[in-house]
């Protein structure tokens, strides 16, 4: 089945640094990717969205880069600042399909 | 300001028991999911709606069903919970004619013991 690999799986980094998050996706047809932000105790909550006819998307400290041809899509944050720390999870959606896939998280500590 | 709700935070149940966990989108979204989250894991799809009365099985079906018997509200059944089934049960909604984020619950954490 369609599966969305994501790495890595915990990101350190110095308050000021940047941090790179990498997925890559299975399903050719996956048009929509979305990243969501999980605070601890709560929801998974919507940072930044890119769509398959865009190589990439920015939105202040935060970008994301899609290569379809490698099915690989990456999430770029600038300037980290400790309330960036949280779990970050890619997701591939399928309209075809209807579903969304996500990856197995990101665990990012930005220390001060 | 769209709202997902699940009708529990927390749950207790006993090894056997049935279990109904519930959840309400207030956005007339198509779309409904059923998502397990642990940890090392991620979300892993449970099951599925694009419709009412509509349902499709995700990656990790076996032990559980659903309903979707109004449009709002799509329901999660654990048939005879196991403690294997121990964990954060996310739902989310989104539109079916966009290529949209989902929205999410705020989760319901069940505990089988």
């Amino acid at each position: 089945g369609e599966n969305v690999e994501q790495h890595p799986s915990t990101l350190s980094v110095q308050e000021g640094d940047s941090a790179v998050i990498k997925c890559t996706y299975s399903d050719s047809a996956s048009n929509y990717f979305p990243w969501y932000k999980q605070e601890l105790g709560k929801r998974p909550q919507l940072i930044i969205d890119i769509r398959s006819n865009v190589g990439e998307k920015k939105d202040q400290r935060i970008a994301v880069t899609l290569n379809k041809t490698a099915k690989h899509f990456s999430l770029h944050i600038t300037e980290t600042q400790p309330e960036d720390s949280a779990v970050y999870f890619c997701a591939a959606f399928t309209s075809g399909t209807y579903k969304y896939i996500f990856g197995t998280g990101t665990r990012l500590k930005v220390l001060a | 300001d769209v709202k997902v709700t699940q009708s529990s935070r927390y749950l207790v149940k006993r090894t056997g028991e049935k279990v109904f966990l519930e959840c309400v989108q207030d956005m007339d979204h198509e779309n409904m999911f059923w998502y397990r989250q642990d940890p090392g894991l991620g979300l892993r799809l449970i099951y599925f709606s694009y419709d009412v009365k509509m349902k499709e099985k995700g990656d990790i079906p076996e032990g559980y069903s659903v309903s979707r018997e109004k449009k709002e509200r799509f329901s999660l059944i654990l048939e005879s919970a196991s403690t294997n089934q121990t964990s954060m049960y996310l739902c989310a909604s989104s539109l079916r004619s966009m290529n949209t984020e989902a929205f999410f619950g705020q989760g319901t954490r069940l505990t089988v013991v």
